[in-house]
């Protein structure tokens, strides 16, 4: 079944970076659009930004534009996050989630924690 | 960007009765050349991922209880459940994945 495992949140001083991973498995990954979407703490949830298979295609969320790059390797079926110049509004769990298909919808995964903070 | 519109904010509803939650978009979400309305339905715990009970508007996803029914097209879309379990207790949302960027509603918090 479709497995999505998020990895590398955690404490993070303003203006700092961090990079998060996703790995993939039970499905083709090369053929899905990934997409990071995430949740400040007692809020509602954000698309932050996707990519298309081939990597061609990168799309992001106004307010992190300029400072946070999707990237991917299909040959580990792997999703990643760069983030740069950390802000506190940037706090938030992350999910990775896979682009639904004809048969399926979103799927996501348990989500990793970004703290921006002093 | 669509706005999706959630209401209400939140619902109380006795056990066994039914619940009913709506979702507008600022603009259709119906993609004519596969005939599909990009929206979806989660439900959130405390402490937990979203989990997908409804996409394409009223596909149930594999496992969700029958009781959960989306259904609406274009811009104006309703997630019914049918009679209120004590485990529906939760805040419900919806998504339109029809473009970037995927937009949700503010949540319903759905109480008994």
């Amino acid at each position: 079944q479709v497995q999505l495992v998020e990895s590398g949140g955690g404490l993070v001083s303003p203006g700092g970076s961090l990079r998060l991973s996703c790995a993939a498995s039970g499905f083709a990954f090369s053929d899905y659009y990934m997409n990071w979407i995430r949740q400040a703490p007692g809020k509602g949830l954000e698309w932050v930004s996707n990519i298309d298979g081939r990597s061609t295609y990168t799309t992001y969320i106004d307010s992190v534009k300029g400072r946070f790059t999707i990237s991917r390797d299909n040959a580990k079926n792997s999703l990643y996050l760069q983030m740069n110049s950390l802000r506190g509004e940037d706090t938030a769990v992350y999910y990775c989630a896979r682009s639904p298909s004809a048969s399926s919808g979103f799927r996501w995964g348990q989500g990793t924690l970004v703290t921006v903070s002093s | 960007d669509i706005v999706m519109t959630q209401s209400p904010d939140s619902l109380a509803v006795s056990l066994g009765e039914r619940a009913t939650i709506n979702c507008k978009s600022s603009q259709s979400v119906f993609y004519s050349s596969n005939n599909k309305d990009f929206l979806a339905w989660y439900q959130q715990k405390p402490g937990q991922p979203p989990k997908l009970l409804i996409y394409w508007a009223s596909t149930r996803e594999s496992g969700v209880p029958d009781r959960f029914s989306g259904s609406g097209s274009g811009t104006d879309f309703t997630l019914t459940i049918s009679s209120l379990q004590a485990e529906d207790v939760a805040v419900y949302y919806c998504q339109q994945y029809y473009g970037t960027p995927y937009t949700f509603g503010r949540g319903t918090k759905l109480e008994i």
